[in-house]
C-alpha cells in the first residue's frame, strides 16, 4: 500500500522561508495527483491553503505557495508569522476515486 | 459565503450503527462532489468517502469499505455517511467537505462519533 511522507516536524524563525515536502513511499508526486495543502490548528477544522498542487484557496495570502520540487509535492511558506504555528496536512489523489492524507507536519514558529 | 454544518455523532456501542449528516449552503450543492474525511484523537487526518455530484458514484477507504455508506440529497443540500458496524476504530471527529478540482476547498467543523461499550 502506498504511503503518503511528511516530515514529522519542522521549525522555522519569524520572518523566515520554510518549505514543507509530500512524497510517496514508491515514486514520485507529480501534477496528476493534484496535491492539496491542509493547515489545522488543534480543536480546529481544517483550513485548505492549496489544492491542484498550486492553486491557493480563497483569501489564502500569497506567501503560501504549492509547487512540485523534484520527486515531491511542496508547501514553501514565506514570511513566516507566529500564528502559521499549525499542522500542515498534504492529500495526493490516487485514482480511482480515492484519496490518501500524508501523516502530517508539525510546524513550529521559533 | 459556503457553510458545511455536521450533525449526528454521538456515543454508540462496538456494532452499532450511526448517520451523519451535513447541511451544505452558499453554493450549489448539486454541482459539486463532496467528501468525508475523519481524525481520530490525537491523530492525523484520513480520507474516508466520496460521491460525485449526482451521486452517480461513490467511493471509500479500504478501512470503512462494506461498513459505511455515502449518499446524498440535492433537494435538501445534505450530505450523509450511514456507518454500521462500527468499532472502537472508528472514534473520530468527522468533516464533511466540498469538493474543488480533486481535492476540498471548504470544510464544516465535524462532528465526534465515539464508539464505545
Amino acid at each position: 500500500q502506498t504511503v503518503v511522507t511528511q516530515e514529522p516536524s519542522f521549525s522555522v524563525s519569524p520572518g523566515g522561508t520554510v518549505t514543507l515536502t509530500c512524497g510517496l513511499s514508491s515514486g514520485s508526486v507529480s501534477t496528476n495527483y493534484y496535491p492539496s495543502w491542509y493547515q489545522q490548528t488543534p480543536g480546529q477544522a481544517p483550513r485548505t491553503l492549496i489544492y491542484s498542487t498550486n492553486t491557493r484557496s480563497s483569501g489564502v495570502p500569497d506567501r503560501f505557495s504549492g509547487s512540485i520540487l523534484g520527486n515531491k509535492a511542496a508547501l514553501t511558506i514565506t514570511g513566516a508569522q507566529a500564528d502559521d504555528e499549525s499542522d500542515y496536512y498534504c492529500v495526493l489523489y490516487m485514482g480511482s476515486g480515492t484519496w490518501v492524507f500524508g501523516g502530517g507536519t508539525k510546524l513550529t514558529v521559533l | 459565503q459556503v457553510q458545511l454544518v455536521e450533525s449526528g455523532g454521538g456515543v454508540v456501542q462496538p456494532g452499532g450503527s450511526l448517520r451523519l449528516s451535513c447541511a451544505a449552503s452558499g453554493f450549489t450543492f448539486s454541482s459539486y462532489g463532496m467528501h468525508w474525511v475523519r481524525q481520530a484523537p490525537g491523530k492525523g487526518l484520513e480520507w474516508v468517502a466520496f460521491i460525485r455530484n449526482d451521486g452517480s458514484n461513490k467511493y471509500y477507504a479500504d478501512s470503512v469499505k462494506g461498513r459505511f455508506t455515502i449518499s446524498r440529497d440535492n433537494s435538501k443540500n445534505t450530505l450523509y455517511l450511514q456507518m454500521n458496524s462500527l468499532r472502537a476504530e472508528d472514534t473520530a471527529v468527522y468533516f464533511c467537505g466540498k469538493d474543488a478540482k480533486y481535492s476540498s476547498d471548504y470544510w464544516g467543523q465535524g462532528t465526534l462519533v465515539t464508539v464505545s461499550s
